[in-house]
């Protein structure tokens, strides 16, 4: 079974650029994340998908950060403009509600704001 | 109230010893509490989880407990290996699948 798919896996840029990640969850899984992984800090949720509907983005800054999930299957997380502060892996997720109801993670897109 | 409160921060322990890392929560609709390890440059796995119906849960080397009334929980890997270095975190979440994470436990075992 292939896992959470996510890129690029590193990504460095300047401050008020902008920038996007992409995951492909594993299939059949409705329910996708994205968490945002400062260093020495654990995951914390910017946004849950239910197929392509948002359950819950209340803490995804929605003045820079925004993302979609068109088609019920991959998922673009994009960032504009970007501060330093947002330096952190950003890590995809998506759930087995189906059966386990575990959560699998990608190995995280890696971002560096200079 | 969503808030996992996780500790110690870091922990270094001999091989062969027992590994402890505890969490604390407040909320008590939160009904599944998993333990993910992280490698460095990997994504977290999950490694052992618990639903607050039961007190304790084995897998190998990999122990959960739960204290429900004290709204606490633990992990304990018990015969410490230098590959069970990495970082480690509580989480909880509710029914709507919403995940709430610990700050993490960076644990490293000396050869």
């Amino acid at each position: 079974e292939a896992g959470v798919a996510q890129s690029p896996r590193y990504k460095i840029i300047e401050k008020r650029q902008s920038v996007a990640f992409w995951c492909n969850p594993i299939s059949g899984h409705a329910t996708l994340y994205w968490y945002q992984q400062i260093l020495g800090q654990g995951p914390k949720l910017l946004i849950q998908f239910q197929n392509n509907g948002v359950v819950d983005d209340s803490q995804l800054p929605k003045d820079r950060f925004s993302a979609e999930r068109l088609k019920g299957v991959d998922s673009t997380l994009k960032i504009q403009p970007a501060k330093l502060e947002d330096s952190a892996v950003y890590l995809c997720a998506s759930l087995d509600r189906a059966n386990t109801g575990e959560l699998f993670f990608g190995e995280g897109s890696r971002l560096t704001v200079l | 109230q969503q808030q996992v409160k996780q500790s110690p921060q870091s922990l270094i322990v001999q091989k062969g010893g027992i590994s402890i890392i505890n969490c604390a929560y407040e909320n008590t609709a939160f009904d599944y509490f998993p333990w993910y390890q992280q490698f460095p440059g990997k994504g977290p796995a999950l490694l052992i989880a618990i639903r607050p119906d039961v007190s304790e849960k084995k897998e190998g080397r990999f122990t959960i407990s739960f204290n429900k009334s004290a709204k606490q929980f633990s992990l304990h890997i018990m015969d410490s290996q230098p590959g069970d270095s990495a970082t480690y975190f509580c989480a909880a979440s509710v029914r709507t699948y919403k995940y709430i994470f610990g700050t993490g436990t960076r644990l490293k075992v000396l050869a």
